[in-house]
């Protein structure tokens, strides 16, 4: 059975860090990775999917990377901003099914 | 905004009551699905819609009735819920239902007293 573990489970930094976000799964066979975004009471914004072949993705400050055979996929945030505070959570979604398995998340906050 | 559209966004029903949460997708998409967020846990899939087909079942318990009349739009209608159903219930749509990326709604807020 497919779980994905996400840590740490909060963190609080100061503005203009860089962050690595952990993103753990029990099983290598998936078909690809999602980071999402959520602000409190809001919906997911998708930030960045990566399938299962590629290595990494990037967008603007975000960079996220897989190692599918680790099972590992981490989130890297340049030069934090306090509207980086949220939660963000990652998903995998299995070979040849509708389902994304979530992590619980990490709660972020970056303060000026 | 994401092109995905909820409403409510906040409900409050009793127990014995009947209330239907709508989707709406404007985004030209073939897959549809319900989420359930609750406090401390992951999000978890509810149901799936490909092309109005229900394709997914995740072992929703009967009170919870989903609804798909057509491609841009998803019903889940609700009754004689339990106090442990509130929780935040997330739409999502997408492309189809293996390789694309999921586009969520804002999500309706669902409080059973």
């Amino acid at each position: 059975k497919q779980e994905v573990t996400q840590i740490p489970a909060a963190l609080s930094v100061p503005e203009g860090e860089n962050l690595v976000l952990n993103c753990s799964f029990t099983d290598s066979a998936i078909y690809n990775l999602q980071w999402f975004r959520q602000d409190p009471g809001k919906g997911l914004t998708s930030l960045l999917l990566i399938q299962s072949s590629q290595r990494e993705q990037t967008s603007g400050r975000l960079n996220a990377s897989l190692d599918k055979s680790s099972g590992r996929s981490t989130l890297y945030i340049a030069a934090s901003q306090p509207g980086d505070s949220a939660t963000y959570l990652c998903a995998v979604r299995l070979p040849d099914t509708d389902k994304l398995i979530f992590g619980t998340g990490t709660r972020l906050q970056v303060f000026p | 905004e994401t092109g995905v559209t909820q409403t409510p966004r906040h409900l409050v029903m009793g127990m014995t009551n009947k209330k239907s949460l709508k989707c709406e997708q404007h985004l030209g998409h073939n897959a549809m699905y319900w989420y359930k967020q609750s406090a401390k846990k992951p999000l978890e899939l509810m149901f799936v819609y490909n092309f109005k087909e229900q394709t997914e079942n995740n072992s929703v318990p009967s009170r919870f009735s989903p609804e798909c009349p057509n491609s841009s739009h998803l019903f889940l209608h609700l009754h004689t819920l339990q106090p442990e159903d509130s929780a935040l219930y997330l739409c999502a749509s997408s492309r189809d239902r293996t390789s694309y990326e999921q586009y969520f709604g804002p999500g309706t807020r669902l409080t059973v007293t």
